[in-house]
């Protein structure tokens, strides 16, 4: 079964432009889970989708947004992008029930110039 | 590769030996727990997970002790290999949601031929 798969790997992008980052979960996985990864930060919860809603989202600014499709791929989506938002995004492939453990993708490093 | 976390606590063992990582939690209601394996350049590998009502939980080399009374996570690697290299990260679901995990901060893993 193929793993989560994530697009693009690598990035740069410039302060005040926006970016979208993609995740394709295993198949038959429903949630999808984005996390924000930095050395000073760790890893830190962005926000859960399930069945095209979202039921969680973490303690991040507006600017960081997310959308589930009915093929239960996510996009992420930042706006006017800041310096402290270079990191790797990694998104994380569940069933959405019990017991909850979440499979990564690689991540997409993010670097903003 | 990418750098998860530059300062990191370490532990160095040697090849062959047995390497114990720990992890503290917050929360002594959390009933759910992961243990995660990230190398470089990679994103976190799922290991082995536990939920609260057991204190031992044993995978392929590995075991996960939990200490529900001091609220203590560790991760038993048997015959430490250089494959083993890496971060190790436990994680906790969150109380206040199921679809949350929080992450520890990480140990890396250092072993010598």
């Amino acid at each position: 079964k193929a793993g989560v798969t994530q697009t693009p790997r690598y990035l740069i992008k410039t302060r005040g432009q926006q970016v979208t980052l993609s995740c394709s979960p295993i198949s038959g996985h429903r949630s999808v889970s984005w996390y924000q990864q930095t050395p000073g930060q760790g890893l830190q919860f962005l926000f859960e989708y399930f069945s095209e809603t979202q039921r969680n989202k973490g303690n991040f600014p507006g600017r960081f947004s997310g959308r589930q499709f009915s093929n239960s791929r996510s996009e992420m989506n930042v706006s006017t992008l800041e310096l402290g938002d270079s990191a790797l995004y990694l998104c994380a492939s569940s069933a959405g029930l019990s017991p909850y453990e979440q499979y990564f993708g690689p991540g997409t490093r993010l670097t903003v110039t | 590769g990418e750098s998860v976390g530059l300062h990191l606590p370490t532990l160095s063992v040697q090849e062959g030996d047995n390497s114990i990582i720990n992890c503290a939690y917050s929360n002594s209601a959390s009933d759910y727990f992961i243990w995660y394996k990230q190398e470089s350049g990679k994103g976190p590998q799922f290991i082995i997970d536990i939920r609260s009502n057991m204190d031992k939980r044993q995978g392929q080399r590995v075991t996960v002790l939990l200490n529900k009374t001091v609220k203590h996570l560790s991760l038993q690697i048997a015959a430490t290999q250089p494959g083993d290299s890496a971060v190790y990260f436990c994680a906790e679901k969150d109380v206040d949601s199921s679809y949350k995990l929080i992450f520890g901060s990480g140990t890396r893993l250092l072993v010598r031929p």
